[in-house]
């Protein structure tokens, strides 16, 4: 158990939904990132949020964004969901400035039709 | 995209044997990592490695890292069907903790 929790764990939506997930960081912590990991591959990173800001991006298109709350629990929101949405997302949470041991949650894993 | 490439994509041995696994990438780096996921689920970080370090160990677990070769390998000694699952190695290009993940290797480890 990293102290990470995920919801909801799964869930389908249809092609042009919009889908919010939730993760809730390990104490202490005050930096979380989100990940996508399509089946059978690596995670790819989405954005990592610090002091309620995003502050690093990969390459992902607008569509995705992220909001991080005074408590450190954050959301990743997707609109216009594309087929190809469909993933287990990832959050992980981290201290700013100290490099090493991400925590990871169990994850959501969404299915868009 | 992927920075890293991981070899080999799946590895099947017996229990007892030694696990090899390597992690080629293509960009500078501050630290690379080694994590570990069962079917599915959440990662669970394993071993750390700074750029201006060549060898590491942690229990079973020894990391190698070569920045000339842009590589590094995860040896896991004496393996167990526990050991069941798959391994990425995880590049940090500047400490910030934004990580490029590699395809990862799938270890089978048979009782």
């Amino acid at each position: 158990e990293t102290g990470v929790t995920q919801s909801p764990t799964h869930l389908i939506k249809t092609r042009g939904q919009q889908v919010t997930l939730r993760c809730s960081s390990q104490s202490g912590h005050n930096t979380v990132s989100w990940y996508q990991q399509a089946l059978g591959q690596g995670p790819q990173f989405i954005f990592q949020y610090y002091r309620e800001e995003e502050n690093g991006r990969g390459n992902f298109p607008p569509r995705f964004s992220g909001l991080q709350f005074p408590n450190y629990s954050s959301e990743l929101n997707v609109n216009a969901l594309e087929l190809d949405d469909s993933a287990l997302y990832l959050c992980a949470s981290s201290l700013v400035g100290v490099a090493g041991e991400l925590f990871f949650g169990e994850g959501s894993r969404l299915t868009v039709l | 995209s992927q920075q890293g490439e991981e070899d080999p994509q799946a590895l099947s041995i017996q229990e007892g044997e030694n696990a090899t696994m390597n992690c080629s990438y293509k960009t500078s780096i501050n630290n690379l990592q080694w994590y570990r996921q069962n079917s599915g689920r959440g990662l669970v970080h394993l071993i750390l490695i700074r750029s201006n370090e060549r060898e590491k160990h942690s229990g079973r677990l020894r990391v190698t890292l070569d920045t000339s070769k842009k590589s590094s390998s995860l040896l896991i000694t004496a393996s167990r069907a526990a050991d069941t699952a798959s391994y990425f190695c995880a590049t940090d290009a500047d400490a910030g903790n934004m990580l490029t993940f590699g395809g990862g290797t799938r270890l089978m480890v048979k009782p």
